[in-house]
Parts: C-alpha cells; structure tokens; sequence
C-alpha cells in the first residue's frame, strides 16, 4: 500500500523561528513528490520536486528531495503568522493516470 | 492567474438523496481529478478523468459515484444516494498535461449528510 508520512503532526513556534518539516514515503512507480500550504479550503501549489539533491527555493520556503532515502524536507525560515497553516506533502505515482497520495499535514502555528 | 472553481461552496443534504457537485476547471487543462477530505483526515484521491472517461479510481469510488462531463467546461461528481460517511470537503483539481505538471485544486465543497 502507497503511504506518504508527514511528521510532526503539529508544531507552534513563535514568529522567527526556523522551522522544518519532514515528509517520509513509501510508494510504487514514484514520479514527483509536491508540497501544498491549506489554509482555509484549496491546498495552493508549494513545490514540485522529482531529482534528489536539488533545492527548490521561494523566498524564505526551500525543499530538497532524497529518493535514496524516500524522504523531503520543507524549510521555512524567518516565520510570520501568515504562515500558520496546514502543510501538505503528496506523492504523485503514475498507475495509468497520476493520482496523488497525501500524507496527514503538519498543522504549523505561528506565535506573534 | 486562472482558477478552478467549484460550487456550490457548501451543501446540505438528506441521507439517501442525489448530489452533484460541480467544478469548472483551467481551460487549456486536459486532466481533471476528484479528491476528498474527511473532516480531520488526509486528502484522498477519489477519480482521475482525462479524454470523456474515467482513467483511475480509487475504491472509496464504488457504484453510488459517477463523474461527468456535460458540455465542455463543467466537471461534475454525482454522489447517488448519499450517506452520513459522504460528509466531507470535496475537491476538485486539473491539470495541464499529466504528470510534469502539478495540480491546481479547487476551493471545495463541503457536502454535510444529516
């Protein structure tokens, strides 16, 4: 069975603050591994990662893939209370058609 | 920038009716998926569609789904006759051309079965 698993399950920190969060799976016929921000409804598009190695960057958000090791990092630097939210990982896998396979989200909470 | 839209945004129903959810998806995209989310649970993928028919779907996708779409434009989910478990937001999402490219989801609907 396809398992995508996002750790921790929650995190508070106060505004500044680093944070990582981490992304484990175990899939078949991998193609790409996507992060996604859920705020109040639509998870929004993050980064899309598919070689290892290779850091994807967006101002203060940065992600890196190891497919050796079966797992991703989302790094968030300089936190603000915009950022509280809920972190989404999904895996895409290719059976016919691309489905995603979600891991549970990192529920981030921001301090003032 | 384009969107996906789905409506309506909220929808209550009596168990044992007919839904139908709708999504109007980025016009260029050529994939279109349903995906749900039970209230504190992950996202699950439901049906992918992509040139008038069905491509994948996954087993929460039995006989009471049916997806279609009419005219073009419209993406639509039929949930048959509805029961208290279909409580959920539903997402609809596309995409441009298979698996280079990341999806665009909806905002949802939140189906509520009393």
């Amino acid at each position: 069975e396809d398992k995508v698993v996002q750790s921790p399950l929650s995190l508070v920190v106060h505004e500044g603050d680093t944070v990582t969060l981490n992304c484990s799976y175990e899939v078949t016929n991998f193609r790409s591994l996507l992060w996604y921000k859920q705020e109040k409804k639509a998870p929004t598009f993050l980064f899309m990662l598919t070689s290892s190695g290779i850091e994807k960057k967006s101002g203060r958000l940065s992600s890196i893939l190891d497919k050796k090791e079966l797992f991703s990092i989302l790094n968030i630097t300089a936190t603000q209370t915009g950022d509280s939210a809920v972190y989404l990982c999904a895996v895409a896998i290719i059976q016919g058609a691309q489905k995603l396979v979600f891991g549970q989200g990192t529920r981030l909470t921001i301090n003032p | 920038e384009p969107e996906v839209t789905q409506t309506p945004s909220h929808q209550v129903t009596q168990m044992g009716q007919e839904v139908i959810l709708r999504c109007v998806p980025i016009s260029n995209h050529l994939y279109f998926y349903w995906y749900r989310q039970i209230l504190g649970q992950k996202v699950e993928f439901l049906v992918s569609f992509y040139n008038n028919e069905i491509s994948e779907k996954s087993e929460i996708f039995d006989d009471q789904f049916s997806v279609e779409r009419p005219d073009g434009s419209n993406f639509t989910l039929k949930i048959r006759s509805t029961k208290l478990e279909d409580s959920a937001m539903y997402f609809c999402a596309s995409s441009e051309a298979g698996y280079h490219y990341g999806y665009t989801f909806g905002s949802g609907t939140r189906l509520t079965v009393v």
